[in-house]
């Protein structure tokens, strides 16, 4: 069954310093997509960065990048110099795009919360 | 582009009462979901729909039901409310099954079952 685990209830990061969100997942199909997302506190939900499970390289998006290790099934999030503002609620997310289903039915880990200390 | 609408912002019900969340997308996306998020916790789909005319359970379906009026609507509904369903209500909508698209979100609705 499909599933996305995030360990890490809460974390605490010096301004300025990287940091790296940790997802792993449970799937069978071979044909899949992953996801972040971060919610701020005033709820909304803002699209980070998306890895497909048969992109060659990891991708990245300005400050986000996604260590993505196919064989350990885990997709972390890395901030590099992290910033006040990057202080939130952050999730992973997986989509199965199986060859015979129309489905895209896409789940969320529990998240984590980042707190950034000036 | 509007994005994904959801009305209402806010509600309270009563124990026992029945309403009917709204959502609405102008992306032409196909699939759309309606998730909860209790305090604290992350999203967990209810319903959705991959496509006009096909709606399919989620995680925690039950005391829901949906209809996907069109492309663009995709409605969730609470037939008898209860306490266990206060929560916040996201609506989301994304494009083809096998492509990146990310999922586009609503503003959300809080709901209060009292």
């Amino acid at each position: 069954a499909q599933k996305i685990t995030q360990t890490q209830p809460g974390m605490f990061v010096q301004e300025k310093e990287a940091v790296t969100l940790d997802c792993t997942y449970d799937t069978s199909d071979p044909s899949y997509g992953l996801f972040w997302y971060k919610q701020p506190s005033s709820g909304e939900m803002i699209f980070l960065i998306y890895q497909g499970s048969y992109d060659q390289q990891n991708a990245t998006e300005g400050r986000y990048s996604l260590n993505f290790q196919k064989a350990r099934k885990s997709a972390n999030l890395v901030i590099s110099a992290s910033q006040l503002g990057d202080s939130a609620m952050y999730f992973c997310a997986m989509r199965e795009v199986g060859l015979w289903s129309s489905a895209s039915k896409i789940i969320f880990g529990s998240g984590t919360r980042l707190s950034i200390r000036p | 582009n509007a994005g994904v609408t959801q009305t209402p912002k806010f509600q309270v019900l009563k124990t026992g009462q029945s309403m009917t969340l709204q959502c609405a997308q102008d992306m032409n996306h196909n699939s759309m979901y309606w998730y909860r998020q209790d305090p604290g916790m992350g999203l967990r789909l209810i319903y959705y729909s991959a496509s006009e005319g096909t709606t399919d359970k989620g995680e925690v379906p039950n005391g829901y039901n949906v209809s996907r009026l069109n492309k663009r609507e995709f409605s969730l509904r609470l037939e008898s409310a209860a306490p266990s369903q206060t929560s916040v209500y996201f609506c989301a909508s994304s494009g083809t099954p096998g492509q990146k698209n990310e999922q586009f979100f609503g503003p959300g609705t809080r709901l209060t079952v009292l």
